[in-house]
Protein backbone atom coordinates (compact mmCIF):
# COMPACT_ATOMS: atom_id res chain seq x y z
CA UNK A 1 0.00 0.00 0.00
CA UNK A 2 1.42 2.97 -1.56
CA UNK A 3 -1.08 5.69 -0.28
CA UNK A 4 -2.58 8.01 -2.47
CA UNK A 5 -0.36 9.89 -4.82
CA UNK A 6 -0.57 13.18 -6.67
CA UNK A 7 1.38 14.66 -9.52
CA UNK A 8 2.33 17.43 -9.77
CA UNK A 9 3.00 18.37 -6.16
CA UNK A 10 3.15 22.29 -7.22
CA UNK A 11 2.03 23.99 -10.35
CA UNK A 12 2.79 27.44 -11.68
CA UNK A 13 1.17 29.10 -14.82
CA UNK A 14 -0.01 31.85 -15.98
CA UNK A 15 -3.32 32.98 -16.64
CA UNK A 16 -4.94 31.61 -19.56
CA UNK A 17 -2.95 28.69 -19.56
CA UNK A 18 -4.88 24.62 -19.19
CA UNK A 19 -3.46 22.72 -16.54
CA UNK A 20 -3.91 19.08 -16.07
CA UNK A 21 -3.34 17.04 -12.10
CA UNK A 22 -3.13 13.41 -12.09
CA UNK A 23 -4.25 11.07 -8.69
CA UNK A 24 -3.00 7.69 -8.36
CA UNK A 25 -5.54 5.96 -5.83
CA UNK A 26 -4.70 3.40 -3.58
CA UNK A 27 -4.78 -0.06 -5.72
CA UNK A 28 -7.87 -1.44 -5.75
CA UNK A 29 -9.78 1.33 -4.54
CA UNK A 30 -12.63 1.66 -6.52
CA UNK A 31 -13.97 5.14 -5.25
CA UNK A 32 -11.78 8.59 -6.12
CA UNK A 33 -13.06 11.93 -5.21
CA UNK A 34 -11.83 15.37 -6.44
CA UNK A 35 -11.59 18.02 -3.94
CA UNK A 36 -10.42 21.97 -3.65
CA UNK A 37 -8.98 23.77 -0.75
CA UNK A 38 -8.18 27.37 -0.28
CA UNK A 39 -6.26 29.04 2.15
CA UNK A 40 -8.24 29.05 5.33
CA UNK A 41 -10.81 27.03 3.84
CA UNK A 42 -11.80 22.91 4.39
CA UNK A 43 -11.59 21.13 1.49
CA UNK A 44 -14.68 21.49 -1.04
CA UNK A 45 -16.13 18.58 -3.11
CA UNK A 46 -15.82 18.48 -6.77
CA UNK A 47 -16.68 15.00 -7.76
CA UNK A 48 -16.30 11.60 -7.89
CA UNK A 49 -16.17 8.64 -9.40
CA UNK A 50 -17.07 4.67 -8.75
CA UNK A 51 -14.42 2.95 -11.41
CA UNK A 52 -14.86 4.72 -14.51
CA UNK A 53 -18.13 6.52 -14.11
CA UNK A 54 -18.33 9.92 -12.91
CA UNK A 55 -21.03 9.67 -10.41
CA UNK A 56 -21.26 13.12 -9.80
CA UNK A 57 -19.96 16.82 -11.09
CA UNK A 58 -22.94 19.11 -10.38
CA UNK A 59 -20.46 20.67 -8.25
CA UNK A 60 -17.55 21.45 -10.95
CA UNK A 61 -16.73 24.64 -10.90
CA UNK A 62 -17.47 25.77 -14.08
CA UNK A 63 -17.51 24.59 -17.56
CA UNK A 64 -13.61 24.75 -17.21
CA UNK A 65 -13.63 21.93 -14.94
CA UNK A 66 -13.47 18.36 -16.22
CA UNK A 67 -12.23 15.00 -14.78
CA UNK A 68 -11.72 11.70 -16.03
CA UNK A 69 -10.37 8.10 -15.22
CA UNK A 70 -10.80 6.00 -18.22
CA UNK A 71 -9.76 2.95 -17.07
CA UNK A 72 -10.57 2.65 -13.26
CA UNK A 73 -7.58 3.39 -11.69
CA UNK A 74 -5.57 6.93 -12.39
CA UNK A 75 -7.49 9.74 -12.49
CA UNK A 76 -7.14 13.56 -14.28
CA UNK A 77 -8.65 17.08 -13.38
CA UNK A 78 -8.14 19.55 -15.75
CA UNK A 79 -8.34 23.06 -15.74
CA UNK A 80 -8.73 25.15 -18.97
CA UNK A 81 -8.05 28.63 -19.73
CA UNK A 82 -6.68 29.35 -15.80
CA UNK A 83 -7.87 31.99 -14.35
CA UNK A 84 -6.76 33.68 -10.59
CA UNK A 85 -8.94 32.57 -8.87
CA UNK A 86 -8.31 29.06 -9.55
CA UNK A 87 -5.59 29.12 -7.39
CA UNK A 88 -5.61 26.62 -4.54
CA UNK A 89 -5.02 23.01 -3.68
CA UNK A 90 -6.20 20.25 -5.32
CA UNK A 91 -6.77 16.94 -3.14
CA UNK A 92 -7.41 13.84 -4.21
CA UNK A 93 -8.50 10.83 -2.45
CA UNK A 94 -9.92 7.36 -2.58
CA UNK A 95 -11.77 4.53 -0.53
CA UNK A 96 -12.15 0.99 -0.47
CA UNK A 97 -14.92 -0.57 -1.95
CA UNK A 98 -18.29 -0.65 0.06
CA UNK A 99 -20.53 1.35 2.25
CA UNK A 100 -20.03 5.11 1.98
CA UNK A 101 -18.77 5.54 5.43
CA UNK A 102 -15.77 4.19 4.53
CA UNK A 103 -12.56 6.51 5.20
CA UNK A 104 -11.78 8.59 2.44
CA UNK A 105 -7.39 7.99 2.14
CA UNK A 106 -5.89 11.70 0.53
CA UNK A 107 -2.91 12.38 -1.38
CA UNK A 108 -0.75 14.90 -0.50
CA UNK A 109 -2.44 17.63 -2.85
CA UNK A 110 -1.58 19.47 -5.79
CA UNK A 111 -0.90 23.44 -5.29
CA UNK A 112 -1.95 25.69 -7.59
CA UNK A 113 -0.71 29.19 -8.50
CA UNK A 114 -1.99 30.96 -11.12
CA UNK A 115 -0.64 34.18 -12.27
CA UNK B 1 -28.15 22.17 3.78
CA UNK B 2 -25.57 20.26 5.28
CA UNK B 3 -22.88 22.56 7.13
CA UNK B 4 -19.93 22.21 9.36
CA UNK B 5 -19.05 25.06 11.72
CA UNK B 6 -15.90 24.98 13.87
CA UNK B 7 -15.98 28.16 16.25
CA UNK B 8 -11.76 28.76 16.44
CA UNK B 9 -9.90 29.20 13.96
CA UNK B 10 -7.28 29.22 16.28
CA UNK B 11 -6.26 27.07 19.67
CA UNK B 12 -3.11 28.12 21.08
CA UNK B 13 -2.81 25.86 24.12
CA UNK B 14 0.73 25.11 26.24
CA UNK B 15 2.26 21.47 25.91
CA UNK B 16 0.87 18.79 27.83
CA UNK B 17 -2.22 21.31 28.63
CA UNK B 18 -5.45 19.50 27.63
CA UNK B 19 -7.38 20.55 25.02
CA UNK B 20 -11.06 21.17 23.08
CA UNK B 21 -11.36 21.59 19.51
CA UNK B 22 -14.84 22.42 18.70
CA UNK B 23 -17.23 21.64 16.19
CA UNK B 24 -21.02 21.80 15.30
CA UNK B 25 -22.61 20.60 12.35
CA UNK B 26 -26.37 20.95 11.13
CA UNK B 27 -28.24 17.88 9.12
CA UNK B 28 -31.78 17.09 9.91
CA UNK B 29 -30.95 13.05 8.75
CA UNK B 30 -28.38 10.92 10.58
CA UNK B 31 -24.80 11.98 9.76
CA UNK B 32 -21.45 9.80 10.31
CA UNK B 33 -18.71 12.65 11.32
CA UNK B 34 -14.73 12.37 11.09
CA UNK B 35 -12.11 14.34 12.24
CA UNK B 36 -8.97 14.75 9.95
CA UNK B 37 -5.70 16.31 11.12
CA UNK B 38 -3.10 17.98 8.39
CA UNK B 39 0.13 18.17 9.71
CA UNK B 40 2.61 20.75 7.92
CA UNK B 41 3.08 19.79 4.03
CA UNK B 42 0.96 16.54 4.72
CA UNK B 43 -2.04 15.06 3.42
CA UNK B 44 -5.00 15.04 5.65
CA UNK B 45 -5.27 11.64 8.16
CA UNK B 46 -8.18 10.48 9.76
CA UNK B 47 -7.91 10.79 13.67
CA UNK B 48 -11.33 9.08 14.41
CA UNK B 49 -15.14 8.94 12.97
CA UNK B 50 -18.43 8.21 14.60
CA UNK B 51 -20.97 6.07 12.30
CA UNK B 52 -22.80 4.72 15.13
CA UNK B 53 -23.04 2.83 18.97
CA UNK B 54 -21.16 4.43 21.75
CA UNK B 55 -20.72 8.34 21.22
CA UNK B 56 -17.27 8.24 22.75
CA UNK B 57 -15.05 7.66 19.57
CA UNK B 58 -11.13 7.35 20.28
CA UNK B 59 -9.00 7.85 17.89
CA UNK B 60 -5.21 7.96 17.08
CA UNK B 61 -2.47 9.82 18.89
CA UNK B 62 -4.41 9.87 21.92
CA UNK B 63 -7.11 11.95 20.69
CA UNK B 64 -11.20 11.02 21.34
CA UNK B 65 -14.35 12.76 20.42
CA UNK B 66 -17.54 12.72 21.76
CA UNK B 67 -21.04 12.74 19.40
CA UNK B 68 -23.58 14.87 20.93
CA UNK B 69 -26.58 14.44 18.65
CA UNK B 70 -29.21 17.26 21.42
CA UNK B 71 -26.58 19.59 20.37
CA UNK B 72 -25.29 18.75 17.50
CA UNK B 73 -21.41 18.64 18.37
CA UNK B 74 -18.68 16.59 17.82
CA UNK B 75 -16.33 17.94 20.29
CA UNK B 76 -12.40 16.45 19.62
CA UNK B 77 -10.33 16.34 22.96
CA UNK B 78 -6.94 15.55 24.03
CA UNK B 79 -6.05 15.51 27.79
CA UNK B 80 -2.42 16.58 27.64
CA UNK B 81 -0.73 17.94 24.00
CA UNK B 82 2.43 17.30 22.38
CA UNK B 83 4.40 19.40 20.57
CA UNK B 84 4.02 16.98 18.07
CA UNK B 85 -0.03 17.64 17.73
CA UNK B 86 0.64 21.01 16.17
CA UNK B 87 -1.46 20.97 12.82
CA UNK B 88 -4.92 22.20 11.53
CA UNK B 89 -7.66 20.09 12.37
CA UNK B 90 -10.79 19.53 10.02
CA UNK B 91 -14.01 18.24 10.88
CA UNK B 92 -16.28 16.92 8.44
CA UNK B 93 -19.82 15.40 8.19
CA UNK B 94 -21.34 12.88 5.46
CA UNK B 95 -25.14 12.24 5.44
CA UNK B 96 -25.90 8.53 5.47
CA UNK B 97 -27.31 9.14 1.94
CA UNK B 98 -24.72 11.09 0.73
CA UNK B 99 -21.42 10.13 -0.84
CA UNK B 100 -19.40 13.29 -0.10
CA UNK B 101 -18.03 14.94 2.86
CA UNK B 102 -18.93 18.45 3.81
CA UNK B 103 -16.20 19.85 6.19
CA UNK B 104 -15.74 22.98 8.51
CA UNK B 105 -13.05 25.50 8.07
CA UNK B 106 -10.19 24.09 10.27
CA UNK B 107 -8.78 25.23 13.20
CA UNK B 108 -5.45 25.79 13.67
CA UNK B 109 -3.42 24.14 17.24
CA UNK B 110 -1.08 26.00 18.38
CA UNK B 111 1.39 24.09 20.63
CA UNK B 112 3.35 26.56 22.71
CA UNK B 113 6.54 25.24 24.62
Amino acid sequence: DTGVSQDPRHKITKRGQNVTFRCDPISEHNRLYWYRQTLGQGPEFLTYFQNEAQLEKSRLLSDRFSAERPKGSFSTLEIQRTEQGDSAMYLCASTLPGSLKETQYFGPGTRLLVL
Amino acid sequence: AQSVTQLDSQVPVFEEAPVELRCNYSSSVSVYLFWYVQYPNQGLQLLLKYLSGSTLVKGINGFEAEFNKSQTSFHLRKPSVHISDTAEYFCAVSEGSNYQLIWGAGTKLIIKP
